[in-house]
């Protein structure tokens, strides 16, 4: 079966680090995706995580580690635009998603 | 450069009827791949192609829905005899074979409600 978990909701401040986390128990894996989603639009790509380790783009990092079944998204310097919904996905040639953590940047 | 383009974006149709949505997906990408998403949820996968062969349909949610990419091309979603629980978003994406161009890129959405 697939089980990919992250929390429903999260809550930071404006200019804050925040890290969403993510866990997966899936069949198949060949890499681990980060979107994000503003509410009423598609999902755009933040990260792709093959291999264990940290991956950095800018104010956006992401981390694997395939031997727990973990990853995590962190976000720096947050700012009121990056309030949306951040889903994390399991590639086996189709994308299993979680549920997604809804953000909410506050001043 | 053109990114993958859902038509309609809107689509209100009455329970019975049947609805048939288009997704273009980038022109260089061989995968595509169709997606329902409902309110407060992750997308949930419903099939894929690459090129034009249909390689995982076992997860269209009943046999109302169909797919198709008959020129390897754009695609067509058809869901036949519609009803109020199929009332959702359906996103349509595309990607290349290989490493990270695996990465799936999606379109607007359709959007669906049926009455």
């Amino acid at each position: 079966g697939q089980n990919i978990d992250q929390p429903t909701e999260m809550t930071a401040t404006e200019g804050a680090i925040v890290q969403i986390n993510c866990t997966y128990q899936t069949s198949g894996f060949n890499g681990l995706f980060w979107y994000q989603q503003h509410a009423g639009e598609a999902p755009t790509f933040l990260s792709y995580n093959v291999l264990d380790g940290l991956e950095e783009k800018g104010r956006f990092s992401s981390f694997l580690s395939r031997s727990k079944g973990y990853s995590y998204l962190l976000l720096k310097e947050l700012q009121m635009k990056d309030s949306a919904s951040y889903l994390c996905a399991v590639e086996d040639n189709m994308l299993t998603f979680g549920g997604g953590t809804r953000l909410m940047v506050k001043p | 450069d053109t990114g993958v383009s859902q038509d309609p974006r809107h689509k209100i149709t009455k329970r019975g009827q049947n609805v048939t949505f288009r997704c273009d997906p980038i022109s260089e990408h061989n995968r595509l791949y169709w997606y329902r998403q409902t309110l407060g949820q992750g997308p949930e996968f419903l099939t894929y192609f690459q090129n034009e062969a249909q390689l995982e349909k076992s997860r269209l949610l009943s046999d109302r829905f169909s797919a198709e990419r008959p020129k390897g091309s754009f695609s067509t979603l058809e869901i036949q005899r519609t009803e109020q629980g199929d009332s959702a978003m359906y996103l349509c994406a595309s990607s290349s074979l290989s490493g990270r161009g695996k990465t799936q890129y999606f379109g607007p959405g359709t959007r669906l409600l049926v009455l």
